[in-house]
């Protein structure tokens, strides 16, 4: 299975929103509304930030959001802190009953 | 709340089998609600799923690793486990076990993670 397809990169200001997409295909990310999102600091496991496409796990802040539209999926964070600055990464089930990851997308806060 | 504790050892020579176990405390590893599974991270790389367990024994693997992956759980001892048979450079990664979400919803407890180095 190839892994999603995410910008390898993005950038933005503190206060400012970005937004993150991540691109699969009707067999994923298009079939199915269990996309998630991960937050990764250097040197620490996975955190989950957004589920089910637009669901916020208990204690994550609402700055983050998710959303989706046919084959692509995107994670907005809004108010940018230097604290946001990390590795994404979207995920989504599969019609092959399987987990699929993105290649992962380093957020720097400038 | 859930927790999760890797074990194994660190580094396995080519051509041998890498063998890890991850132990539940803080919550049953016969919840209906999880599958138990693992996720590699090779340095500096991104994130790949390996494959999970549920607690009735039932398995899903990734395709690229399915020939050479075997998951198992032992409900006695709150435990699953993994196994890599015929490792070579290409399996060293960061190997995290974790629960998953029935469908593949969330992934929303990881283990500590264990680096796992290839070499003779």
């Amino acid at each position: 299975q190839s892994a999603l397809t995410q910008p390898a990169s993005v950038s933005g200001s503190p206060g400012q929103s970005i937004t993150i997409s991540c691109t699969g295909t009707s067999s994923d990310i298009g079939g199915y509304n269990y996309v998630s999102w991960y937050q990764q600091h250097p040197g620490k496991a996975p955190k989950v930030m957004i589920y089910d496409v637009i669901k916020r796990p208990s204690g994550v802040s609402n700055r983050f959001s998710g959303s989706k539209s046919d084959n692509t999926a995107s994670l907005t964070i809004s108010g940018l802190q230097a604290e946001d600055e990390a590795d994404y990464y979207c995920a989504s089930h599969t019609s092959s009953s399987t987990l699929i990851f993105g290649g992962g997308t380093k957020l720097t806060v400038l | 709340q859930l927790q999760l504790q890797q074990s194994g050892p660190g580094l396995v020579k080519p051509s041998e089998t890498l063998s890890l176990t991850c132990t539940v405390s803080g919550g049953s590893i016969t919840s209906s609600s999880y599958y138990w599974g693992w996720i590699r991270q090779p340095p500096g790389k991104g994130l790949e799923w390996i494959g999970c367990v549920y607690h009735t024994g039932g398995t899903y693997y990734n395709p690229s690793l399915r020939s050479r992956v075997t998951i198992s759980v032992d409900t006695s001892k709150s435990q699953f486990s993994l196994e890599l048979s015929s490792v070579t450079a290409a399996d060293m990664a960061m190997y995290y076990c974790a629960t998953i979400q029935l469908w593949f919803r969330s992934v929303d407890y990881w283990g500590q993670g264990t680096l796992v180095t290839v070499s003779s």
